[in-house]
């Protein structure tokens, strides 16, 4: 079965200070994953994904993100955090074959960015 | 192009009673689901369908049904409202690549309360 974790519940960081958002995957076969924001009182903005290549894949906002295959991780950073980045950030995963089509999200990280 | 809209985008709703959640997509994607996003739960998929005429349940499916007759059309009927169903809901679509299908792309949410 899929299963995406989230273990931080909040994370915290001053502007301009570098952040990451942890994100730990299962999934049988090779995973599809990615990222979103979530603003208040708004739906899910996509952010980036890896489906395949590089490890390090860019995305929206100047956020970019880690595929770690033997430590099963896909991590979320930013080099210098802003405080308009203070939002919800989900992680999703979906196996990466066409029978297999659920995307299973993250419980969510709340990121708080102070001034 | 309207991408994937939900109606209503909110909705009071009395225990018992029943009503159809609505979302339609205009980028002709095969695959669509439903999401409820409950505090701390992060999004739990409800259902979803790879295209018309193909349904299937998702991790929390009971008290929800679905339907698929068009590619646009992904309506979701809650048949006897109850408290617990008391959520936000997201529609999102995606579509395929080679090896499966990529990210969701989401409606702005319906937020529903029952009474």
């Amino acid at each position: 079965a899929q299963s995406v974790a989230q273990p931080e519940d909040q994370v915290n960081v001053a502007e301009g200070n570098p952040l990451t958002v942890k994100c730990t995957y299962s999934v049988s076969g090779n995973p599809y994953l990615f990222w979103y924001v979530q603003y208040p009182n708004r739906g899910l903005q996509f952010l980036l994904k890896y489906i395949t290549g590089d490890n390090l894949v860019k995305g929206s906002y100047g956020f970019e993100a880690e595929f770690n295959k033997s430590q099963t991780s896909f991590h979320l950073k930013k080099p210098s955090a802003l405080v308009s980045d203070s939002a919800l950030y989900f992680c999703a995963v979906r196996a990466g074959y066409s029978s297999a089509s659920k995307i299973i999200f993250g419980s969510g990280t709340r990121l708080s960015i102070r001034p | 192009n309207a991408g994937v809209t939900q109606t209503p985008k909110f909705q009071v709703l009395k225990t018992g009673q029943s009503m159809t959640l609505q979302c339609a997509q205009d980028m002709n994607h095969e695959y669509m689901s439903w999401y409820r996003q409950d505090p701390g739960m992060g999004l739990r998929l409800i259902h979803y369908s790879v295209g018309a005429g193909i349904t299937d349940q998702g991790e929390v499916p009971n008290g929800y049904n679905v339907s698929r007759s068009t590619t646009e059309d992904f309506p979701l009927r809650l048949l006897s409202a109850a408290p617990s169903q008391t959520s936000v809901y997201f529609c999102a679509s995606s579509y395929s690549i080679a090896g499966g299908y990529t990210e969701a792309f989401f409606g702005q949410g319906t937020r529903l309360t029952v009474v």
